[in-house]
């Protein structure tokens, strides 16, 4: 069974600075996505970013961007510029790319509380 | 933008009582997900869909969960009889068909008292 380790449990950073949060997985599957969720004060779950595992080139979004390290199983979120409205619960999580299979769920990391210091 | 649509947002209610939790997936989107937020366990798949058919609803307690799709627009989670420890926050998700991430709705909060 697959994974996922956020060890982070707290982090803070002060707006417009750069903050990095680890996860690390662990599977014996060679393709797979993976995935960082964020999740305000309003609960809402939003996809911040993807990662194919098939892809070498690191996945960016705007300010948010990704270093997945596929033969040490990291895959830790950069956020850069923070700002106020960064700050969340923010969650990695697995999925194996074998879908067709019935295998199709997210495993999630416990999670990492973000704060933005004004 | 589309979005998944859960209902109730909030429920509180006496144990014992039944409760009907309801997703309308995004237009489209032929897999739907079922999964339970709590502190001590995170976040857990319960069941999912595909084209309204059960593929998996091994994280579910069967005797007293149950999930339906009546239609491609709907779907349903009932737990019956409530218990105290099935308050937690219930979330479904969607998505299209090949390898389309995940887009979960807000989520409904269930408060067994």
């Amino acid at each position: 069974a697959q994974t996922v380790t956020q060890s982070q449990p707290e982090m803070s950073v002060q707006e417009a600075e750069t903050v990095t949060l680890s996860c690390t997985y662990d599977t014996s599957e060679s393709d797979y996505y993976l995935f960082w969720y964020k999740q305000p004060p309003s609960r809402q779950m939003i996809l911040v970013i993807r990662q194919e595992a098939y892809k070498q080139q690191n996945a960016t979004e705007n300010r948010f961007s990704v270093n997945f390290q596929k033969a040490a199983k990291s895959f830790s979120l950069k956020i850069s510029d923070s700002q106020l409205g960064d700050a969340a619960m923010y969650f990695c999580a697995y999925r194996s790319a074998f879908a067709n299979f019935g295998n199709e769920k997210l495993t999630f990391g416990t999670g990492t509380r973000l704060t933005i210091i004004p | 933008d589309a979005r998944v649509t859960q209902t109730p947002r909030h429920k509180v209610t006496e144990m014992g009582q039944e409760v009907t939790m309801r997703c309308q997936p995004i237009l489209g989107h032929n897999t739907v997900f079922w999964y339970r937020q709590t502190m001590m366990q995170g976040l857990e798949l319960l069941a999912y869909f595909r084209n309204r058919a059960p593929l998996d609803d091994s994280g579910m307690p069967k005797d007293r969960f149950s999930a339906e799709m009546p239609d491609a627009t709907l779907a349903t989670l009932k737990i019956q009889p409530s218990e105290p420890r099935d308050s937690a926050v219930y979330f479904c998700a969607s998505r299209d068909k090949g390898n389309q991430p995940q887009h979960f709705g807000d989520g409904t909060r269930l408060s067994i008292l």
